[in-house]
């Protein structure tokens, strides 16, 4: 099956920090979904981009598909982002597989 | 709109008892899916409906867990008996089959703990 691997692992951050989260995925991809998994457990869907760039207010991302990677970016990151940050594809069997996660803690 | 519902949000059993979890999709879909999450990973397909058909059980354990959407639209998830590896988070998600390679929204899954 499709391999996915998200990259870092952990990332600790001060309030108002940027930074970016790289998910790589081994073949061609139909769908790709970024999450945020709050706390509480509940995935939360951040963006459906299986290619190009989007837009969401602090968040954005852009996925080269024909370079098999996407970005997740965070501006001015605050406290209520801390959570794990999930990176999904589907290929051509329909069931999303996800990669491991990014652990972001926000630091006040 | 509201999302896809999940009930019991947590359940506490005792190994070799069963167990059943309850998912409702979001109004419309007509694809549902069930995943299974053990801490610190990613969730992982358990099943997946075209509505009440199970297109893919490929990474279902038959010998104890059974799934069932008789009307295409909610649907259970049971596990018998369960045991104590069983313990992780269960969630469901849902998507449209408007276009092929939907969005798939989560719920907020039911967390079991076998003791």
């Amino acid at each position: 099956g499709i391999q996915v691997e998200q990259s870092p692992p952990d990332l600790i951050l001060q309030e108002g920090a940027n930074s970016t989260l790289r998910c790589n995925f081994s073949d061609s991809v139909n769908n790709l979904q970024w999450f945020h998994q709050n706390p509480w457990g509940q995935l939360i869907n951040l963006f459906y981009i299986p290619s190009g760039t989007k837009q969401n207010g602090r968040l954005s991302a852009t996925t080269v598909a024909t370079e098999r990677y996407s970005l997740l970016y965070i501006s001015s990151s605050q406290t209520t982002d801390s959570g794990v940050y999930f990176c999904a594809v589907v290929s051509n069997d329909y069931k999303l597989s996800f990669g491991a996660g990014t652990t972001v803690t926000v630091r006040a | 709109e509201a999302g896809v519902v999940q009930s019991p949000r947590y359940k506490i059993i005792e190994k070799k008892q069963p167990v059943a979890f309850w998912c409702n999709p979001i109004s419309g879909h007509n694809t549902l899916y069930w995943y299974l999450q053990n801490l610190g990973q990613g969730p992982e397909l358990l099943i997946r409906y075209e509505n009440e058909e199970a297109v893919d059980d490929s990474q279902l354990p038959k010998d104890r867990f059974s799934a069932e959407r008789l009307k295409g639209v909610d649907s259970t998830l049971k596990i018998q008996p369960a045991e104590l590896g069983d313990s992780a988070v269960y969630l469901c998600a849902s998507s449209s089959r408007l276009a092929a390679y939907n969005e798939q929204f989560f719920g907020p899954g039911t967390r079991l703990t076998v003791l």
